[in-house]
């Protein structure tokens, strides 16, 4: 068990262009999340994956963003377009069961300037 | 509506004091989850202790005790003799039963700073 693993740490983007950012879940977790952290605040969500099916997208994940989970094990989120709007840090998790806490990657910074 | 709040922005103690942090949340859920994380300059988040909405029992672990009160909609977290290696962001979250997902709702955080 090696934790979530995200990549990569930090990007650094100029606005108009698109990033990808991966995460790998731990192993055995079929329960997977992507959040959005801005400077100062609580973590919000944006999307969730039970296998590789996405089932759930908030209205924060505007047309911009796509993620994916092929073959239920990692996953990627995809921000097209970037604006100045988006700089936040990105955090992926994983969990086995919903009743329990997940395990948060270390996120991936990303800025757009 | 679901929502959060830690009213402490910012806390400061010196080693060795007591802290509490307060937590308040909002749902309509007779069943949910209640988690708290902390969050140090690293950036990972670190499960702290997760409780469901029928155990209302205090819980003690080591330094750190939490108190539940549905009465008051309040799980607060209390560091016994803070040490230096407790600053970090602290993150109260809640999620409710009748998500399937099991997403979180956050707080807004507290931000704990233990000076030696």
């Amino acid at each position: 068990d090696t934790g979530v693993s995200q990549d990569p740490r930090h990007k650094i983007t100029k606005r108009g262009q698109n990033v990808t950012f991966r995460c790998d879940p731990i192993s055995e977790h079929n329960r997977l999340y992507w959040y959005r952290q801005t400077l100062g605040q609580g973590p919000e969500f944006l999307t969730y994956f039970q296998n590789e099916a996405q089932l759930e997208k908030s209205r924060l994940l505007s047309d911009r963003f796509s993620a994916e989970r092929p073959k239920g094990s990692f996953s990627t989120l995809e921000i097209q377009r970037t604006e100045q709007g988006d700089s936040a840090m990105y955090l992926c998790a994983s969990s086995l069961d919903t009743l329990y806490g997940y395990t948060f990657g270390s996120g991936t910074r990303l800025t757009v300037v | 509506a679901q929502k959060v709040t830690q009213a402490q922005t910012e806390i400061s103690v010196v080693e060795k004091e007591d802290v509490t942090l307060d937590c308040v949340y909002e749902t309509r859920d007779t069943t949910y989850y209640l988690f708290w994380y902390k969050q140090p300059p690293s950036g990972e988040l670190v499960f702290l202790i997760r409780r469901n909405s029928f155990d209302e029992q205090n819980e003690i672990s080591g330094r750190y005790s939490w108190n539940f009160q549905k009465s008051t909609s309040s799980f607060n977290f209390t560091i016994t003799a803070s040490q230096v290696v407790d600053s970090a962001v602290y993150f109260c979250a809640l999620s409710e039963g009748s998500s399937n997902t099991g997403k979180l709702i956050f707080g807004q955080g507290t931000t704990l700073q233990v000076k030696p």
